[in-house]
Formats: structure tokens, C-alpha cells, sequence
């Protein structure tokens, strides 16, 4: 089984509607975070979590808000989906020596 | 502010020749570094990591070397085989409440497509 899993895989959404992002992991790691990927721009850091009482902005918050439930989920919701939040997200974990990334959500906003 | 590039947005090598991939970085208070390796349709892989306090770092196949001074950073493959063609990105570590891996940046990435 995947360590650490995102769902869903992709989906697609129209202008204004609220869409949450879900990201669960066994890894037993306190910190989480989420990225997004762009062609040609790498990835950005959109919120990030330490602990389970600790959020954090990343890079390209707005437009974006976290949850995290638990030590083992961490959830990104877009309040009101606009076009240009099309991307490839992803979701990671971490202990002090590198992230382990999710295998990504595919969001296309029309 | 911080900035992770790549000199090169793709490179193609020949089956079992060697690859080197370059990034550059702006910060220089950034005391570690990775690489990750991203095939189609997946999620970033660890490849190899490296601390300021290094100026070289070899794994299977692959060697990190660290310039400070210019503050570069390069990822060599030895003997690259098909299965290395993917998108390569390195990412720097800016501290956090004194963590070590506090919060990452990464470049642009560099596609590396390798031909028989």
C-alpha cells in the first residue's frame, strides 16, 4: 500500500464550486504539505503543516485553505474554484531528512 | 528572495553515457539540498541530498557536488539507462524554527529523455 495517498486522482470542476483535495498518510511523519505543480514552474508550496495544531502559508495561499484533521490527514480546499487553479497537486510528508510525495490530483477548473 | 533555476529545461544523452544535470541557487543561507527525480504521472522521488557542509555526496550511480562559492549545485548519472528518463528537480531547504527541513524550494526542473 502507498504510504501516503491523495484522492481523488483527478477532477474535473466548473467556476465558483468548492472543491476539497484529501491526503492521507501511514508514514507516521508530523509534517505535511501541499504543493502545486504548473509546466515549466516546479513546484510551489502552498500550505504547510508542522503539527496537528500548526498551519502554515506557503508561497500561493490565496485561494486556498487547509485542514488538518489529524496527524495522518491534511486537506486542501479551493472555496471557489477559478480557472488558473488548474494544475497538478501534490501532497507531502516529511521527518528531518526528506518529503515523500503523493502520486498528485489532477484539477482542471473550467 | 529565493530563487531555485535549472541552466538547462531538457537534456537527451545516449544510453550509457553520463548526465549532468545543473541548478543554480540565490540563497545562501539554504544549508541543504535535494534532488528529486519525477517520472510521468508521479509524485517526486528522493534521489540524493546533500549538506552545505559537503561538497560532494555520491549514492548508486549518482553524485551531488556543491559549489558554495557559486552557489551551484549539479546532479551526475553515471551510465544513464532508460529508466532515468524523467524530470529532474532540485530543491533547497530553508530552516524553520531551527529545523533542518523546514520548508523546500524547488527549481523549474530539467526533463532528461535518454535515446538508445
Amino acid at each position: 500500500d502507498a504510504d501516503v495517498t491523495q484522492t481523488p486522482r483527478n477532477r474535473i470542476t466548473k467556476t465558483g464550486k468548492r472543491i476539497m483535495l484529501e491526503c492521507s498518510q501511514t508514514k507516521g511523519h508530523d509534517r505535511m504539505y501541499w504543493y502545486r505543480q504548473d509546466p515549466g514552474l516546479g513546484l510551489r508550496l502552498i500550505y504547510y503543516s508542522f503539527d496537528v495544531k500548526d498551519i502554515n502559508k506557503g508561497e500561493i495561499s490565496d485561494g486556498y485553505s487547509v485542514s488538518r484533521q489529524a496527524q495522518a490527514k491534511f486537506s486542501l480546499s479551493l472555496e471557489s474554484a477559478i480557472p488558473n487553479q488548474t494544475a497538478l497537486y501534490f501532497c507531502a510528508t516529511s521527518d528531518n531528512n526528506e518529503q515523500f510525495f503523493g502520486p498528485g490530483t489532477r484539477l482542471t477548473v473550467l | 528572495g529565493e530563487s531555485v533555476g535549472l541552466h538547462l529545461p531538457t537534456l537527451s544523452v545516449q544510453e550509457g553515457d553520463n548526465s549532468i544535470i545543473n541548478c543554480a541557487y540565490s540563497n545562501s543561507a539554504s544549508d541543504y539540498f535535494i534532488w528529486y527525480k519525477q517520472e510521468s504521472g508521479k509524485g517526486p522521488q528522493f534521489i540524493i541530498d546533500i549538506r552545505s557542509n559537503m561538497d560532494k555526496r555520491q549514492g548508486q550511480r549518482v553524485t551531488v557536488l556543491l559549489n558554495k562559492t557559486v552557489k551551484h549545485l549539479s546532479l551526475q548519472i553515471a551510465a544513464t539507462q532508460p529508466g532515468d528518463s524523467a524530470v529532474y528537480f532540485c530543491a533547497e531547504n530553508i530552516k524553520y524554527r531551527g529545523s533542518t527541513l523546514g520548508r523546500l524550494y524547488f527549481g523549474r526542473g530539467t526533463q532528461l529523455t535518454v535515446w538508445p
